[in-house]
C-alpha cells in the first residue's frame, strides 16, 4: 500500500490556468507538508498542516492556496498559474513536525 | 542562505568502494536527517540523528554527527549502482522549528 500518494503524477497546463494537487496519506500521521523543487533540486518548504491546522506559510504567492479537510488529506490549489511555477511538487507527513518525513512520488508540473 | 549544505555536489566513485558526503550546518538543532532522492522520485529517509547521539549505523550506511563543528558525514560502505541517487541532508532551523530546511544535495554516481 502506497503511504503518501499524489494525484496526477505529471500536470502540463497553459499559464493563467488553474489546477489543483491532491495528497493523502494512510499512515496516521497528524502533519503534512508541500514542497516545491526546483530544476536545480533545492527543496524548500511551501506549507505545513498539524492536525488540519496550518502551522507553517513560508513566503509563497497568494495564488497557492492549501487545504487540508482532515488529517490525512492535504491538497494545493494554484491559481493563475505562471512559467516560474514550474517545478515538482512533494507531499510528505510526519508523526511530528520536523521528525522522519515520508514524501510521496511527486507531482511534475509544466506550465507552458 | 541554507541551513544544511552538501559536500561534494557531485560525486562519482567505482562500484564497492566507499562514498562520503558532508554536511555543515549553521544553528543548534536537535536532529540532522539524511534522505535519498532517485532520479524521478520521492525523497526517501535514511536515517535521523539526535543532537546527543555521534554516530548511527543502518546497514551500509553510517552517520556520525560532529554538534561543536556543526557537521555531519554519511558514509555509504561496499557500493552498489543502486545507491545512484541524490542524497540530501535536513534540520530544522533552529530549536523547535516545526521543520525542515534541506540542504541541495550531493550527486552520487556509483559506475559499475
Amino acid at each position: 500500500d502506497t503511504a503518501v500518494s499524489q494525484t496526477p503524477k505529471y500536470l502540463v497546463t497553459q499559464m493563467g490556468n488553474d489546477k489543483s494537487i491532491k495528497c493523502e496519506q494512510n499512515l496516521g500521521h497528524d502533519t503534512m507538508y508541500w514542497y516545491k523543487q526546483d530544476s536545480k533540486k533545492f527543496l524548500k518548504i511551501m506549507f505545513s498542516y498539524n492536525n488540519k491546522e496550518l502551522i507553517i506559510n513560508e513566503t509563497v504567492p497568494n495564488r497557492f492556496s492549501p487545504k487540508s479537510p482532515d488529517k490525512a488529506h492535504l491538497n494545493l490549489h494554484i491559481n493563475s498559474l505562471e512559467l516560474g511555477d514550474s517545478a515538482v511538487y512533494f507531499c510528505a507527513s510526519s508523526t511530528l513536525p520536523a521528525e522522519t518525513q515520508y514524501f510521496g512520488p511527486g507531482t511534475r508540473l509544466l506550465v507552458l | 542562505s541554507q541551513q544544511g549544505e552538501e559536500d561534494p555536489q557531485a560525486l562519482s566513485i567505482q562500484e564497492g568502494e566507499n562514498a562520503t558526503m558532508n554536511c555543515s550546518y549553521k544553528t543548534s538543532i536537535n536532529n540532522l536527517q539524511w534522505y535519498r532522492q532517485n532520479s524521478g522520485r520521492g525523497l526517501v529517509h535514511l536515517i535521523l540523528i539526535r543532537s546527543n547521539e555521534r554516530e548511527k549505523h543502518s546497514g551500509r550506511l553510517r552517520v556520525t554527527l560532529d554538534t561543536s563543528k556543526k557537521s555531519s558525514s554519511l558514509l555509504i560502505t561496499a557500493s552498489r549502482a543502486a545507491d545512484t541517487a541524490s542524497y540530501f541532508c535536513a534540520t530544522p532551523p533552529n530549536q523547535g522549528a516545526q521543520k525542515l530546511v534541506f540542504g541541495q544535495g550531493t550527486r552520487l554516481t556509483i559506475n559499475p
